[in-house]
């Protein structure tokens, strides 16, 4: 298994509060990535990564924000946290060498109330 | 834009039952495919892939074959088992160089029966 972590794993918290979720890998890939979850629409991707300090918005990118300050960790930050931002959101890396396939981490899954 | 477009779910098939999950696409050129499995609790893992058209991905029993005449990538197992249960994900790359995006279509879930 590819070595990603996602940490929390579980979160709770109140509509208007920022939330930073974490993703750690141990591979040493360039590329990683940030998807949601939901019914209905599969994963979608919120942003991406192709270096340290070089991110990019993906199709879902509003309401979050993004950093990459080095390799092993891409954090994504919810300034304020709103309910539609209730979903399983995970991280992917990929490497160059292997363009074609993302390795997944196991997901967090945030709930705004 | 890109698309990836699933048969609705849920299924449900006894064991060892054959098994097919319609998958179309709709990009421009020719993407690679993949299916992705999701099994309860876990991110995802990738299934199986072909990289151009006619090319046929298989592991684990499951096979795809890409046809651009259809825009299709079906995926089929001829006799599932219990541990088959779970969330199918269809899925395309989108971008020739540097970060390439999948796009994901909405997932389908298999319950296998004893």
């Amino acid at each position: 298994d590819a070595g990603i972590t996602q940490s929390p794993r579980h979160k709770v918290t109140e509509t208007g509060t920022p939330v930073t979720l974490r993703c750690h890998q141990t591979e040493n890939h360039r590329y990683m990535y940030w998807y949601r979850q939901d019914p209905g629409h599969g994963l979608r991707l919120i942003h991406y990564s192709y270096g340290v300090k070089d991110t990019d918005k993906g199709e879902v990118s509003d309401g979050y924000s993004v950093s990459r300050s080095k390799t092993e960790d891409f954090l994504l930050t919810l300034e304020s946290a709103t309910s539609s931002q209730t979903s399983v959101y995970f991280c992917a890396i990929s490497d160059p060498r292997q363009r074609d396939e993302q390795f997944f981490g196991p997901g967090t899954r945030l709930t705004v109330l | 834009g890109d698309s990836v477009t699933q048969m609705e779910g849920p299924v449900t098939l006894s064991e060892e039952a054959f098994l097919t999950i319609n998958c179309t696409y709709t990009a421009t050129g020719y993407p690679s495919l993949f299916w992705y499995v999701q099994y309860p609790g876990e991110g995802l893992q990738l299934l199986l892939k072909a990289t151009k058209a006619d090319d046929k991905g298989s592991n684990k029993g499951f096979e795809a074959t890409y046809r651009k005449e259809t825009t299709s990538f079906h995926l089929e197992k001829g006799s599932v088992q219990v541990s088959d249960s779970a969330v199918y994900f269809c899925a395309l790359i989108r971008g020739r160089e540097g970060a390439q995006k999948l796009v994901f279509g909405q997932g389908t879930r298999l319950t296998i029966n004893p």
